[in-house]
């Protein structure tokens, strides 16, 4: 009955690969979103869904394209991957769109680009 | 102006000791100030949160204070336990915009 679950947990692929990751939330809420944590725990936002629709795209590279199939779900693609992608990626969900609502997170994936 | 400044950036306490953090902003906007809890290998959960018309919150031994006139608000641990020892993010928001957070507090609790 995990509230936010993120598939796989860890990930080890080689610089140029392509990889996905997976994020399911059964917790009904309307809000997605994937966060990226360096090395140092630094969180920052990459995207953010409401409703399968796009609402923030926070200047990350072409390389990452999430997409939405149904508001339950939010996947991250990542193309050609680089040494410095490597880091732990975490989706949440939040009930409706702003943070005072409360952020569910998934427990990461950690990618690692060798 | 978007960004929350977090200090310190480690805090080692002794088991039963407070436990403080501190944040600051720029951007007198922000309207709701959580602080999230991090255990190793888990994603960040909510801890507490304030909002600017209160100047202080307490839940259990968790308590914030929040300064609106020197845009500031800490975390105060009190008889901080070794079950405490984790990575703590402040972070704010304005309305229903996105969550800014904080560089984030590694506290030790050591026995």
């Amino acid at each position: 009955d995990t509230a936010v679950s993120q598939t796989p947990k860890y990930l080890v692929t080689q610089m140029g690969n392509d990889k996905s990751i997976k994020c399911e939330q059964n917790l009904g809420h309307d809000t997605m979103y994937w966060y990226k944590q360096d090395s140092k725990k630094f969180l920052k936002i990459m995207f953010s869904y409401n409703n399968k629709e796009l609402i923030i795209n926070e200047t990350v590279p072409n390389r990452f394209s999430p997409k939405s199939p149904d508001k339950a779900h939010l996947n991250l693609h990542i193309n050609s991957l680089e040494l410095g992608d490597s880091a732990v990626y975490f989706c949440a969900s939040s009930p409706r769109q702003g943070g005072s609502y409360g952020y569910t997170f998934g427990s990461g994936t950690r990618l690692t680009v060798v | 102006q978007q960004q929350v400044k977090q200090s310190p950036q480690s805090l080692i306490v002794q088991k039963g000791g407070i436990s403080i953090i501190n944040c600051a902003y720029e951007n007198t906007a922000f309207d709701y100030f959580p602080w999230y809890q991090q255990f190793p290998g888990k994603g960040p959960a909510l801890l507490i949160a304030i909002r600017p018309d209160v100047s202080e919150k307490k839940e259990g031994r968790f308590t914030i204070s929040f300064n609106k006139s020197a845009k500031q608000f800490s975390l105060h641990i009190m008889d901080s336990q070794p079950g405490d020892s984790a990575t703590y993010f402040c972070a704010a928001s304005i309305g229903p915009d996105k969550l800014i957070f904080g560089t984030g507090t590694r506290l030790q609790v050591f026995p």
